[in-house]
């Protein structure tokens, strides 16, 4: 069955910090690929996406996220987080097939210490 | 562009009772997607609607119901409450079958 695997569940960082945050899918067709983010209090919102081409993405608020096929991997990344950034982050997976099913990963909890 | 709203933003309903909640997509959006939002379980996909009709469908039991009306907006239904219904419902919409969802605000529903 397909499905999205977020190997972090709880990331606690100091500002200024680096963070990678791990995604990765399990699905052989092809696939668009998106970060969602939810800060407390808000709604889920898109952070960046990756449809094809480049395969490292830059988003909203310095995140990138690099797509790497031969490890069904997306990965978030922020070479310096601030308070701010700390939020609920979303992995998922639209199948570019049949009913176009979305997939969602479990979420990590990221909190920032100031 | 309005975006996806949810309605009502809070419910408070006993054990046993049903509950009704709506959402209007974003303007030209068929697609409508519901989600179940809670600490310990995460995102939890329940269905999604496009031009009426159910199109995908995740794990729930049947209490769990939902339509798309011919305007795009949905509603989701829950039928007999239970403790474990409490949570935060999520709606979304999407234009063409590869893009983005947008997200509501979502509904708070607790269940006493």
């Amino acid at each position: 069955a397909q499905s999205v695997s977020q190997h972090n569940h709880h990331v606690i960082l100091s500002e200024a910090a680096s963070l990678e945050l791990g995604c990765n899918y399990s699905y052989g067709g092809t696939v668009n690929l998106f970060w969602y983010v939810q800060y407390p209090g808000q709604h889920l919102q898109l952070l960046l996406k990756y449809f094809s081409g480049d395969p490292l993405v830059k988003g909203i608020k310095g995140f990138e996220a690099e797509f790497i096929k031969s490890k069904f991997s997306f990965n978030l990344r922020k070479p310096s987080v601030q308070w701010s950034d700390t939020a609920e982050y979303f992995c998922a997976v639209n199948l570019i097939s049949g009913t176009y099913k979305y997939i969602f990963g479990t979420g990590t909890r990221l909190k920032v210490l100031a | 562009k309005a975006g996806v709203t949810q309605t009502p933003r809070y419910l408070i309903k006993t054990r046993g009772q049903q509950v009704t909640l709506s959402c209007s997509p974003i303007s030209g959006h068929r697609s409508v997607s519901w989600y179940q939002q809670t600490p310990g379980q995460g995102l939890q996909f329940l269905f999604e609607y496009f031009s009426e009709t159910q199109r995908n469908k995740g794990n729930f039991p049947g209490r769990f119901s939902g339509r798309q009306f011919s305007n795009s907006r949905s509603e989701m239904n829950v039928s007999t409450l239970e403790l474990g219904d409490s949570a935060l419902y999520l709606c979304a919409s999407r234009g063409v079958d590869d893009s983005p969802l947008h997200f509501g605000n979502g509904t708070r529903l607790t269940v006493t």
